[in-house]
């Protein structure tokens, strides 16, 4: 595929369930971010990986969110413990380099019930 | 820390016609990129136009284009000859030069008028 893919692409849970959030990048981007969409908040920057660094995570809400990219590739966001105010959009991105244009997903719009 | 402000939260127009959406920034920093993206309501963010602010020509891309005012800190985008599938949220986007993190505007809500 050409472009960056997400799943799933909706997900309803229960909260205090856990959760996993996939993205698949563009295929030689070196850099990957995550953003929540929360509706009247408008897009927060979440988490960035860039090559085999160490990641930025200095945009997580709360302890209960946690990111990995597995072999510089897929990376996979996790929530524990999901509480209501997680519900929003998940925006996954990748870019051939940090400050080069910045290719989204479709999105997770996830439900927390 | 930068700003991103868009002070139309919603904005009409009708088809074939020109429209101009707003963006001001702040930031102290002398070398950036700002972007125009469209969510339509599929979800998906797409780029619709890029400016480097070291570059003083306008970008353009077929129907749209950019008014990018450096000393104001102003980016607008116009949108030439609208068409229906031009009804989306606009959001206008800054990253410093060696930057990673976008800061976001609110974002305006278009919509096009058949």
């Amino acid at each position: 595929g050409a472009g960056v893919s997400q799943s799933p692409s909706n997900k309803v849970t229960e909260k205090g369930k856990d959760v996993e959030l996939r993205c698949d990048p563009i295929s030689g981007h070196t850099a990957l971010y995550w953003y929540r969409q929360s509706l009247g908040q408008g897009l927060e920057f979440l988490i960035y990986f860039q090559g085999n660094s160490a990641p930025d995570k200095s945009g997580l809400p709360s302890d209960r969110f946690s990111a990995e990219r597995t072999g510089g590739s897929v990376s996979t966001l996790t929530i524990q413990r999901t509480q209501q105010e997680d519900s929003a959009v998940y925006l996954c991105a990748s870019s051939s380099t940090n400050w080069e244009t910045q290719y989204f997903g479709p999105g997770t719009r996830l439900l927390v019930l | 820390a930068q700003t991103v402000t868009q002070s139309q939260p919603e904005m009409s127009v009708q088809e074939a016609e020109t429209v101009t959406l707003s963006c001001t920034y702040d930031t102290s920093e002398n070398n950036y990129y700002l972007f125009w993206y469209k969510q339509p309501p599929s979800r998906q963010m797409i780029l619709v136009i890029r400016q480097e602010a070291y570059k003083q020509q306008n970008a353009t891309e077929n129907r749209f284009s950019v008014n990018f005012q450096k000393a104001a800190k102003s980016f607008s985008l116009k949108i030439s000859d609208s068409q229906l599938g031009d009804t989306a949220m606009y959001f206008c986007a800054f990253i410093g030069a060696g930057s990673y993190q976008l800061t976001f505007g609110k974002g305006t809500k278009l919509s096009v008028i058949p």
